[in-house]
């Protein structure tokens, strides 16, 4: 079965700063990879998804994840963020294809301060 | 506009009361998914459907119920044999073609409280 660890609850930025949240994976084959968004009190919206190729996946509002299958990991990044990105993020990996079951990491809430 | 309603977005209920929560969509998508969340547990999947119908269990499926009989919709009752109902519920929805991988939508969420 697969499973997905964000190490990180909690993370505190500056507006301007870079960032980098953490995921790692555990899955036996190629897995389908996700990241998500979420505005509080809000459903979830698509960042960005990784299902094959190159391993450095562009997604919505600037932010980028790069696969990495010898460390498991799949982290996303901003170069700079903006107030509005103050939200809470999910790392989701996927199984096999015609059975979308995803399984979600706990979860990484991030605070953007002036 | 193609999406995902849920209705209510907020639904309180006395203790040991059945209360049944709401998701419609537009997208003609075949599957469909309900999931349960809790802070600082992430998202668990209770059921999902890929067609009308049909139905399977997720991590969680003890203590709800499901129903699948239009494309469009797939309603989550939560009975009184559901220990800590209280959460917020998120329904989903996507393709289902072999070929590739589909990607899920996600509904607005119904925040559930039950007293």
């Amino acid at each position: 079965a697969q499973s997905v660890t964000q190490p990180d609850i909690h993370i505190t930025v500056s507006e301007g700063a870079s960032l980098e949240l953490r995921c790692n994976y555990s899955y036996g084959a190629t897995p389908y990879l996700f990241w998500y968004v979420q505005s509080p009190g809000q459903g979830l919206q698509l960042l960005l998804k990784y299902f094959s190729g190159d391993t450095l996946v562009q997604g919505i509002k600037g932010f980028e994840a790069e696969f990495k299958r010898s460390q498991s990991s799949f982290n996303l990044r901003k170069p700079s963020v903006h107030w509005s990105d103050a939200a809470e993020y999910f790392c989701a990996v996927g199984a096999t294809f015609g059975n979308e079951k995803l399984t979600f990491g706990t979860g990484t809430r991030l605070t953007i301060i002036p | 506009d193609g999406g995902i309603t849920q209705s209510p977005k907020y639904l309180f209920r006395k203790e040991g009361q059945n209360v049944t929560l709401s998701c419609e969509q537009n997208l003609n998508h075949d599957a469909m998914y309900w999931y349960r969340q809790d802070p600082g547990q992430g998202l668990r999947l209770i059921y999902y459907s890929q067609i009308v119908n049909d139905f399977q269990k997720g991590d969680i499926a003890e203590g709800y119920s499901v129903s699948r009989e239009k494309k469009e919709s797939f309603p989550l009752t939560v009975t009184s044999a559901q220990k800590n109902p209280t959460a917020f519920y998120l329904c989903a929805s996507s393709n289902v073609d072999r070929a590739v991988y589909n990607e899920q939508f996600f509904g607005p969420g119904t925040r559930l409280t039950v007293l």
